[in-house]
């Protein structure tokens, strides 16, 4: 099966830039979207097809994916953007939709 | 716009089935297939399978198949989740979602707002 590997936690300043990776086989020839979901909330999509901002994300949200990593990058990190956020690729070999672990964005 | 609407929190005992119901509304319901996610206690998103109201057809994650069923009314616009033979490690929340550009291969764009299911003895 097809894993996809975030690390744990991620913390940073107000102000800052917070990157977050989502590791892959060649997850560079995948498409992948980010998902931030805060406790208690449905997940909301941030980025999809790699680098690609729904209607309504501040563009303070940007993506990107290479090789074997695909990075969400935050700008300019406010209060509110603490939440969990979930990698996610849809894999052609199993035809299974695949999540990253979450990573746990606080801001200090 | 689109928004879907799950039904309520239940409380189920170990062998047990529950049916979780999502109605959708602001969309052609047919026209989208509808993932559904599970949240358990303290984990992260785990997709459990996809359906295609209009169709029928269904695609499990094989940690469940068998054990899950997915269905649609589209008279009403709501698609089903049934989770049958229930243990204390499915306690969780399920979602749907719709696939965002109507197939289950992409992206989710709109989430129901989560239903919480306790299996306890």
């Amino acid at each position: 099966s097809y894993v996809l590997t975030q690390p744990p936690s991620v913390s940073v300043a107000p102000g800052k830039t917070a990157r977050i990776t989502c590791g892959g086989d060649d997850i560079g020839s995948e498409s992948v979207h980010w998902y931030q979901h805060k406790a208690g909330q449905a997940p909301v999509l941030v980025i999809h097809y790699d680098s690609d901002r729904p209607s309504g994300i501040p563009e303070r949200f940007s993506g990107s994916n290479s090789g074997n990593t695909a990075t969400l990058v935050i700008s300019r990190v406010e209060a509110g953007d603490e939440a969990d956020y979930y990698c996610q690729v849809w894999h052609s070999g199993s035809d299974h939709v695949v999540f990253g672990g979450g990573s746990k964005l606080t801001v200090l | 716009q689109a928004r879907l609407v799950q039904s309520g929190a239940e409380v189920k005992k170990p062998g047990a089935s529950v049916k979780v119901s999502c109605k959708a509304s602001g969309f052609t319901f047919t026209s989208y297939d509808i993932n559904w996610v599970r949240q358990a206690t303290g984990q992260g998103l785990e997709w459990m399978g996809w359906m295609n109201p209009n169709s029928g057809k269904t695609g499990y994650a094989q940690k469940f198949q068998g054990r899950v069923t997915m269905t649609a009314d589209t008279s009403i616009n709501t698609a089903y989740l049934e989770v049958s033979n229930l243990r204390s490690e499915d306690t969780a929340v399920f979602y749907c979602a719709r696939a965002g550009s109507g197939f289950h291969t992409g992206y989710s764009d709109s989430w129901g707002q989560g239903t919480r299911v306790i299996v306890s003895s």
